[in-house]
């Protein structure tokens, strides 16, 4: 079973930009690439998705080399409240959904 | 938009017992829904699949008789959890889309399961 893999873990102060990796070796060819915030006993709820290169909305941006075999979340200037845990979501070429190992973001003041 | 429900929230039931939750897309007609559970400090794994008026697809060691999916309506999809034990303790989180594959999935807030 392909696995997309993330850091366990991150620490950042308020107000720093934050950037979580997660690799797909195995995404296929048509997926997309999306990602996903998780506060404890909640739901993930969307940040943002995109297929390649660069995507930005209000809250985010995605960044995703030409391989497409990893991808990174950037947290512009994150607050207290961006503390939570932040998953990838990837399409594989077996024709999987699978979810990220996870990456807790603890946020500093 | 895009707003999911799950009903219950939570739920504790006696082994051997069977469970109902509900999932719902309130704003929008979802093709196809998923059902996944969460084990603590774990990622999310994916149950099963289900599309509107068919049968569920489910994942590897997933138990189609134990885990009953009916996928009725395009704004309603159910997961009974049959005989339940303690072992089928966990977070289940249902998610819908428009439709199967690249499109966006919206997430219900979850339902936390325990059986004493």
């Amino acid at each position: 079973l392909a696995k997309i893999t993330q850091p366990i873990s991150m620490d950042s102060y308020e107000g720093q930009e934050v950037n979580i990796t997660c690799s797909h070796n195995n995404i296929a060819t048509n997926d997309y690439i999306t990602w996903y915030q998780q506060f404890p006993s909640q739901g993930p709820r969307f940040i943002i998705q995109g297929y390649k290169t660069k995507v930005t909305n209000e809250v985010a941006s995605l960044f995703i080399p030409a391989d497409r075999k990893s991808s990174t979340l950037s947290l512009p200037r994150v607050s207290l409240s961006d503390t939570a845990v932040y998953y990838c979501l990837v399409g594989t070429e077996n024709d999987k959904l699978i979810f990220g190992t996870g990456t807790r973001l603890q946020v500093f003041p | 938009g895009a707003v999911v429900s799950q009903h219950p929230s939570w739920v504790i039931c006696k082994s051997g017992t069977s469970v109902k939750i509900e999932c719902r897309s309130l704003d929008f007609q979802a093709t196809t829904m998923f059902w996944y559970r969460q084990f603590p400090k774990q990622s999310l794994m994916l149950m099963a699949t289900s599309n509107e008026g068919s049968k569920a697809t489910y994942e590897q060691g997933v138990e189609k008789d134990k885990f009953l999916i009916n996928h009725a309506s395009l704004t309603l999809s159910t997961l009974t959890v049959t005989s339940a034990h303690p072992e089928d303790s966990s977070f289940y989180i249902c998610s819908a889309s428009h439709r199967e594959g690249t499109d966006t999935q919206y997430f219900g807030p979850g339902t936390r399961l325990t059986v004493l």
